[in-house]
């Protein structure tokens, strides 16, 4: 059964300090997406990583894959109070997810001022 | 373009009741997927229709079913509910192209059951 971790769980964050989301899965995959959700609001795709060493980045975040590892990170450049959300990391199979997503467990980031 | 629609959008209902839900994807979409989400299990994959057939089902007692229709809209359906089925439950769509699979979302039904 595939697993998907993430780690911190909750990240208290100064404003312009960098910091790291790290997501592990279990099984072989190439196919990773991170997402956002705001409270009480949906997800939001964020980014899709489909080959080992793909690099993704939209303003201050910057995705990353690891497929020998079965790691994927996101990384905050100098954080901003915008981006206070919770983030997840999801993993399917190719060719037998069929619609399924494995969601991590989500890590809620707060920056403060 | 217009992006996944979900109806209602809350709805509370009392234990042993039956509820159901609507799911409009995004033009062109013909994959549905739904989530539950709640605060102790978090995401967690319900099923996942394309082409008005089931094609991967989480695990999810029976009460839990869905069904696709030819305009690719969706519904699930919850019987006799109960407490724990009180959630956020999440619809998304996507092409399913060559198996890629990049999911949109909807702003979700906020089930309450009392």
């Amino acid at each position: 059964e595939l697993k998907v971790e993430q780690n911190p769980l909750f990240l208290s964050m100064q404003e312009g300090k960098n910091y790291t989301i790290y997501c592990n899965y279990s099984t072989t995959s190439d196919r990773l997406y991170w997402y956002r959700q705001d409270p009480g609001k949906s997800l939001e795709s964020l980014f899709v990583l489909l080959s080992n060493g793909a690099v993704k980045q939209e303003g201050r975040l910057m995705a990353s894959l690891d497929t020998k590892a079965r790691l994927s990170t996101l990384h905050i450049t100098a954080a901003v109070h915008d981006l206070s959300a919770t983030y997840f990391c999801a993993v399917d199979l190719k060719g037998t997810s069929y619609g399924k997503l494995t969601f991590g467990q989500g890590t809620i980031l707060t920056v403060h001022p | 373009k217009a992006g996944v629609t979900q109806t209602p959008r809350y709805l509370i209902k009392t234990r042993g009741q039956q509820v159901t839900l609507s799911c409009s994807p995004i033009s062109g979409h013909r994959s549905v997927s739904w989530y539950q989400q709640t605060p102790g299990q978090g995401l967690q994959f319900l099923f996942e229709y394309f082409s008005e057939t089931q094609r991967n089902k989480g695990n999810f007692p029976g009460r839990f079913s869905g069904r696709q229709f030819s305009n690719s809209r969706s519904e699930m359906n919850v019987s006799t509910l109960e407490l724990g089925d009180s959630a956020l439950y999440l619809c998304a769509s996507s092409l399913d192209y060559q198996g890629y699979n990049e999911q949109f979302f909807g702003p979700g039904t906020r089930l309450t059951v009392l």
